[in-house]
C-alpha cells in the first residue's frame, strides 16, 4: 500500500512569489490534515478535512494561505504571496475517521523562502 | 485545551545504554497519547500509541511507553540504544482516536554515541 505522497520534496522561492504543495492521501482515508513544522518545533495543525469539507481551518492564515480538497481525495495547499517566515516543512497526513491508529504522515515539503 | 511538554530538547546516550525520553501532558479529557519518530528529511512515523487500554504500550523498534495518570506522564523507553535510534522524537496528545487534532511537543533529539 502506498503511503501519503507529497510533492515537491523541496522548494526554494523568492519572497512574494506564490507556491503550492500537493498531497495524495492513503486510499480510503477520508480525513486529511496539513501541518506546518518550523525548525526545532513540533508540527502544528493548519487545516483538517473530512472528505472535501474543511472542518477545522481556525489556524490557517487566511490572508495568504488557501487549501482545497476537490473530490475528497488529493489536496493542495497554496501560499500567495510567500513571506520569509513561511520557511518550514509542510506535512500532510491522513487517517480513517475515528481510527485508533493515529495518522500516517507524508515525507513533507521543505519550503525555503529567500 | 491540551498541551505536551517534552523535557530535554537534546538527549545523548551511549550505544547499549537505556534510552529515556520524557513527556508530560495536560488534558481536560482522558487523553490519547502518541510517540512519533522523525529521521532527517523524513516525515513522522508512529512508534506507539496509548488509547486507554493497557497502560504499558509496546511499539516498534523495541520502544515502549507507560501511561501514568497520577503523574500525567507518558515517557518513552528502550532498554538498549542502537545507533539507528538517532532521530528526533515527538510526543503528541489528542482528544480522540486519530481523527482529531494532535498537539505535539517540541521534540527531543536523540544522539547515540558509539
Amino acid at each position: 500500500e502506498a503511503g501519503v505522497v507529497q510533492s515537491p520534496r523541496y522548494k526554494i522561492i523568492e519572497k512574494k512569489q506564490p507556491v503550492a504543495f500537493w498531497c495524495n492521501p492513503i486510499s480510503g482515508h477520508n480525513t486529511l490534515y496539513w501541518y506546518r513544522q518550523n525548525l526545532g518545533q513540533g508540527p502544528e495543525l493548519l487545516i483538517r478535512y473530512e472528505n472535501e469539507e474543511a472542518v477545522d481551518d481556525s489556524q490557517l492564515p487566511k490572508d495568504r494561505f488557501s487549501a482545497e480538497r476537490l473530490k475528497g481525495v488529493d489536496s493542495t495547499l497554496k501560499i500567495q504571496p510567500a513571506e520569509l517566515g513561511d520557511s518550514a516543512v509542510y506535512l500532510c497526513a491522513s487517517s480513517l475517521r475515528d481510527s485508533p491508529y493515529g495518522y500516517t504522515f507524508g515525507s513533507g515539503t521543505r519550503l525555503t523562502v529567500v | 485545551a491540551q498541551s505536551v511538554t517534552q523535557l530535554g530538547s537534546h538527549v545523548s546516550v551511549s550505544e547499549g545504554a537505556l534510552v529515556l525520553l520524557r513527556c508530560n501532558y495536560s488534558s481536560s479529557v482522558p487523553p490519547y497519547l502518541f510517540w512519533y519518530v522523525q529521521y532527517p528529511n523524513q516525515g513522522l512515523q508512529l512508534l506507539l500509541k496509548y488509547t486507554s487500554a493497557a497502560t504499558l504500550v509496546k511499539g516498534i523498534n523495541g520502544f515502549e511507553a507507560e501511561f501514568k495518570k497520577s503523574e500525567t506522564s507518558f515517557h518513552l523507553t528502550k532498554p538498549s540504544a542502537h545507533m539507528s535510534d538517532a532521530a528526533e522524537y515527538f510526543c503528541a496528545v489528542g482528544p480522540g482516536a486519530g481523527s482529531y487534532q494532535l498537539t505535539f511537543g517540541k521534540g527531543t533529539k536523540l544522539s547515540v554515541i558509539p
